[in-house]
């Protein structure tokens, strides 16, 4: 069946504007997680969707990140004002629900370069 | 808090021969453990994991990492190297309870060599 999928999956834009990073999950899978991978870093979390809800955003940067699932399937991930510093691969999985036992499943990201 | 360290940023083996990716881990709670692959411009996948019943995991490919808690350590080992295990290796670690995000490690280059 069909993965994780992620739009688009190049992004170029310029400083202080606003985008929108898509996941689509694997159907039928109630969580849904974003990490960034910065160049030669490992994922860092930033959040995690459990049906519509933000179970856990504690690893949001700041106030200018913001993610939303409102029919918890697919989820868009939203950076206002954006820096430099923002630039790497937004990584987006999903599991059939939360919980340790559960895999979760890697899209191929979203390389996105603020310039 | 839970983290890994990956000792290595890159590796090189021959074709052949025995691959060691190294992982150590730290974690006030019995740990989940986790390896993952990152092939160039695609998703990680996973290549296997621990969830404290054997301590000696095989995965995918060929893979296989031992759970030492007195080491801490969670290392990658595959007997015969392949070209095409060439990729991007990560450590994670989960915590148990419903915590369900995934700590990675910054990776480890693997390069084969004929």
């Amino acid at each position: 069946g069909a993965g994780v999928s992620q739009t688009p999956s190049n992004k170029v834009t310029e400083k202080g504007k606003y985008v929108e990073l898509r996941c689509d999950p694997i159907s039928g899978h109630t969580a849904l997680y974003w990490y960034r991978q910065s160049l030669g870093q490992g994922p860092e979390f930033l959040i995690y969707f459990q049906g519509t809800g933000a179970a856990d955003d504690s690893g949001l940067p700041n106030d200018r990140f913001f993610a939303v699932r409102p029919e918890g399937s697919v989820s868009t991930l939203k950076i206002q004002r954006t820096e430099r510093g923002d630039s790497a691969v937004y990584l987006c999985a999903s599991s059939l629900t939360a919980g340790v036992s559960y895999e979760q499943y890697f899209g191929p990201g979203t390389r996105l370069t603020v310039t | 808090a839970q983290s890994v360290t990956q000792l290595g940023s890159h590796v090189s083996v021959s074709e052949g021969a025995l691959v060691l990716l190294r992982c150590n881990y730290s974690s006030s709670v019995p740990p989940y453990l986790f390896w993952y692959v990152q092939y160039p411009n695609q998703g990680l996948q996973l290549l296997l994991k621990y969830t404290s019943a054997a301590t000696l995991v095989k995965g995918i490919n060929g893979f296989e990492a031992e759970f030492k808690k007195s080491e801490t350590s969670f290392h990658l080992t595959k007997p015969s190297a392949h070209m095409s295990d060439a990729a991007e290796y990560f450590c994670a670690v989960r915590g148990t309870g419903t915590a369900s995000k995934l700590t990675f490690g910054t990776g480890t280059r693997l390069q084969v060599t004929l």
